[in-house]
């Protein structure tokens, strides 16, 4: 089956500062990358949808300068969370699929918590 | 209104009972997303179809396209599948999907 890695899993920082989330896929090449941010006890949520080489594009009320995505390789996509604020701090999910319409592969998730 | 309904949204059974999971969408979609969502978050995709039946071991979801409704159903249930469950579809008027709220399943020993 195909494989998605995300790392780190789990990331502390202090208000103010960056963090980069990696989303890898293993063992195919992923034109589309979808990432998502998931809070306690509520269902996923799109941020942006990004397509190797090109600019990503980012649901309704996502701020596209606070959260950086680069999808500059077939297989790997990155979060930025500029100027973490505490209110940033949840379950960051990146997905990878073949192209938009096919089947997403999951990665594990990072756990990002703000002080 | 929510595009993408189900249900139930909790779900308790005793091992070994036969589960059904329902999906309903008020949109045209190209194809139906079934995902698994361990307690630790990791999510598992189950299924993508966009007709009929598809079944993998205990697994079977099915989809009836003229009824905008989906049916994912776990036979001999076991402790492990406790999880939520979530559909997502993808509408078929362009680069699109919604996703339903989960159904948060519980297997008891």
């Amino acid at each position: 089956g195909a494989v998605v890695s995300q790392h780190p899993s789990r990331v502390i920082c202090k208000s103010g500062t960056s963090v980069k989330i990696e989303c890898r896929s293993l063992d195919f090449q992923a034109t589309t990358m979808f990432w998502y941010r998931q809070f306690p006890k509520q269902s996923l949520m799109l941020m942006a949808t990004s397509n190797e080489g090109s600019k990503a594009t980012y649901e309704q009320g996502v701020e596209k300068d606070k959260f950086l995505i680069n999808h500059a390789s077939l297989t790997l996509s990155t979060l930025t969370v500029t100027s973490a604020h505490p209110e940033d701090s949840s379950f960051y999910i990146c997905s990878a699929s073949r192209d938009f319409y096919n089947e997403q592969f999951f990665g594990p998730g990072t756990r990002l918590t703000v002080l | 209104k929510n595009e993408v309904e189900q249900s139930p949204q909790n779900l308790t059974a005793q091992e070994g009972e036969f589960i059904t999971i329902n999906c309903s969408y008020s949109v045209g979609i190209s194809a139906l997303h079934w995902l698994q969502q361990h307690p630790g978050g990791g999510i598992v995709s189950l299924f993508m179809l966009s007709s009929g039946k598809k079944k993998h071991g205990r697994l079977i979801a099915t989809i009836n396209i003229q009824e905008k409704h989906s049916s994912l159903h776990i036979t001999a249930s076991h402790p492990r599948d406790s999880a939520v469950y979530i559909c997502a579809v993808f509408l078929n008027t362009g680069n699109q999907f919604y996703f339903g709220t989960g159904t948060s399943l519980t297997v008891i020993p």
